[in-house]
């Protein structure tokens, strides 16, 4: 079957970093999808990678390893306004966006 | 950035009534768009997917005759919850993907609906 896995909940300060990881198993692969979603809002888009290295975009980096079925969200400079679920997305070799359950983050002063 | 908007926001109606949801794409056509229902801290889970002029595709376990679902223009596709029951209480997203952009492009999401079903 298809997994994507992603831990369930994170806790970090104001300022500091944090690295969310996501693995998956899928069949196939035709990139990996970030999507920060606040509560109670529909998600909105952070990064697509599809082949491996990192991606920067402002405070906000993205990592794939396509051997390893391993990706991150890198978070720089947290804010309180970085409070919220981060979903991990793979399309699949059908173009099927499988999504992860979401990792809730959690940005204490 | 291109714009999906979902109506109405949210909606609280009587068990055995059926509700209709809309979803536009207000400044780009989208040839495919997605619907998704999302329980309380959970994530996304796509019900299915619209094609405009064209039948639906559901995903396993979603009922078709009780999700309508219909994609009339290249800007607007509707989902209706049929005789809807307190079960069927939930979020419910929209995305759309800009035609043309290929199955990997950015979707775009609506601002999602909220379904209390009394």
């Amino acid at each position: 079957g298809q997994n994507i896995d992603q831990p369930t909940e994170m806790t970090a300060t104001e300022g500091a970093i944090v690295q969310i990881n996501c693995t998956y198993q899928t069949s196939g692969f035709n990139g990996l999808f970030w999507y920060q979603q606040h509560a109670g809002e529909a998600p909105t888009f952070l990064s697509y990678n599809v082949l491996d290295g990192l991606e920067e975009k402002g405070r906000f980096s993205s990592f794939l390893s396509r051997s390893k079925g391993y990706s991150y969200l890198l978070l720089k400079e947290l804010q309180m306004k970085d409070s919220a679920s981060y979903l991990c997305a793979v399309l699949d070799s059908n173009y099927q966006l499988i999504w992860g359950a979401g990792t809730k983050l959690i940005i204490k002063p | 950035g291109a714009v999906v908007s979902q109506h109405p926001s949210w909606v609280i109606c009587k068990s055995g009534t059926s509700v209709k949801i809309e979803c536009r794409s207000l400044d780009f056509q989208a040839t495919t768009m997605f619907w998704y229902r999302q329980f309380p801290k959970q994530s996304l889970m796509l019900m299915a997917t619209s094609n405009e002029g064209s039948k639906a595709t559901y995903e396993q376990g979603v009922e078709k005759d009780k999700f309508l679902i219909n994609h009339a223009s290249l800007t607007l596709s509707t989902l209706t919850v049929t005789s809807a029951h307190p079960e069927d209480s939930s979020f419910y997203i929209c995305s759309a993907r800009p035609s043309g952009s290929g199955d990997t492009g950015e979707l775009f999401f609506g601002e999602g609906s909220r379904l209390t079903v009394l």
